[in-house]
Formats: C-alpha cells, structure tokens, sequence
C-alpha cells in the first residue's frame, strides 16, 4: 500500500506563475488535508476536502489560493500570481473517514517545497 | 496563532542519553499526536495520546498528558544517533468536526554519537 503521494517534490516559479501542487491519498482515504510549513516554523493547517467537498478552508489565504479533491484524480493546491512569501513547504495528509471515535490518524506525504524567484 | 508552543526550541545530547521535550497548548482537546520530521522530509507519525489518557509508552517513547495544565512531554530513552529531528506536538481541539490538527513550533534534536 503506497503511501500519500505528492508531486512534484521540489517547484520553482517566478514571482507571478501558477503553482500546482498535487497529492495523492492512501488508499481507501477519503480525506485528504493541506498544510504549509514556513522555514524554520510548524506546519500550519490551510484545507481540508473531501471526495468533491471542501470541508474546512479557515486556514486558506483569502486570494490566490484553491484547492480541490475531484471524484477522480488527485487533490491540487492551486497558487496563482506566485509571490516570494509562498515560498514554503506544502504537506498533504489523508485520512480514513472519521470513526466512532471522532478522529483518525492523518499519514503525511514528503511535501513539496516551492521556491518563488 | 499556534496552539502549542514547545520547548526547548534545540536540544544536543549524547547518544544513550535520554532526551525530554515538552508542549504546551492552549485550548481543549480530543487528543495530542507527536510527529517527528527528518530534515527536508515529511513528517512521520510517532504515538497519540487521548484526552482521557494520561501516559503512553511505545517502545522508547514515552508520552505524557497533563490536561489540567494544558501540557504533554515527548521522553526518548536511550537515544540514537538516527534520533536526529525535529519533533512536533500536534492537537485535535475539542468538539472540532474536522479532525484538523494545529502544530507547534517544535523542537531539534541533535544526537551526538
């Protein structure tokens, strides 16, 4: 069984680019969860989607930034209009549905580190 | 800002030495994961400890909630040079429907062999 799956590994665009950034979840996860670490710092929570639903988005900056988890395909990070401060590390995780008891252990991808020239 | 704060920020110690880093946070929650992560790679899921829980071991990892304090402890026992990381607290806040976790600021681990 694969684990989650994110690419590319490394991208690197200049200031105004699109950035697409794409996870794959373990099998049979049906959520899936961004998260962003900035040097030096914690990952912090951007989105979490289900199978065609964005759950949650409190941590997602208000422009330029979407995501979406389509019935088919990988879940995309989409950064339009790139400038320097995206530049940061973009983990995915995913999870089974949640249980009786609430919660379920998210398993992280390798991320994708972004640079912004 | 950051549910957990943790401390020390960087901690160096011999290997076969023990090794303790604490987190604190600031709400209620449903549980508190540590994850640890090698430079430059994902982050790896280490134990899970529950509200109701108070201490957990899993294999040379000992963990410890104080909820009345709002604090937990990561205790690595004879470390490894292969130890070398950092270590993250993450929290599932209380009543949260979404299973989000909020991270701290971690703590780096140097193993010295």
């Amino acid at each position: 069984n694969a684990g989650v799956m994110q690419n590319p590994r490394h991208l690197v665009r200049r200031r105004g680019q699109e950035a697409r950034l794409r996870c794959s979840p373990m099998k049979g996860h049906s959520h899936v969860y961004w998260y962003r670490q900035l040097p030096e710092e914690g990952l912090k929570f951007m989105v979490y989607l289900q199978k065609e639903n964005i759950i949650d988005e409190s941590g997602m900056p208000k422009e330029r930034f979407s995501a979406e988890f389509p019935k088919e395909g990988p879940s995309i990070l989409r950064i339009q209009q790139v400038v320097r401060g995206d530049s940061a590390a973009y983990f995915c995780a995913s999870s089974p549905p949640l249980g009786t008891g609430g919660f379920e252990t998210q398993y992280f991808g390798p991320g994708t580190r972004l640079l912004v020239l | 800002s950051q549910q957990g704060e943790e401390d020390p920020q960087a901690l160096s110690i011999q290997e076969g030495e023990n090794a303790t880093m604490n987190c604190s946070y600031k709400t209620s929650i449903n549980n508190l994961q540590w994850y640890r992560q090698n430079s430059g790679r994902g982050l790896v899921h280490l134990i899970l400890i529950r509200s109701n829980e108070r201490e957990k071991h899993s294999g040379r990892l000992r963990v410890t909630l104080d909820t009345s304090k709002k604090s937990s402890s990561l205790l690595i026992t004879a470390s490894r040079a292969a130890d070398t990381a950092s270590y993250f607290c993450a929290t599932e806040e209380y009543g949260g429907a979404t299973n989000k976790l909020i991270f701290g600021t971690g703590t780096l681990l140097a193993v010295q062999p």
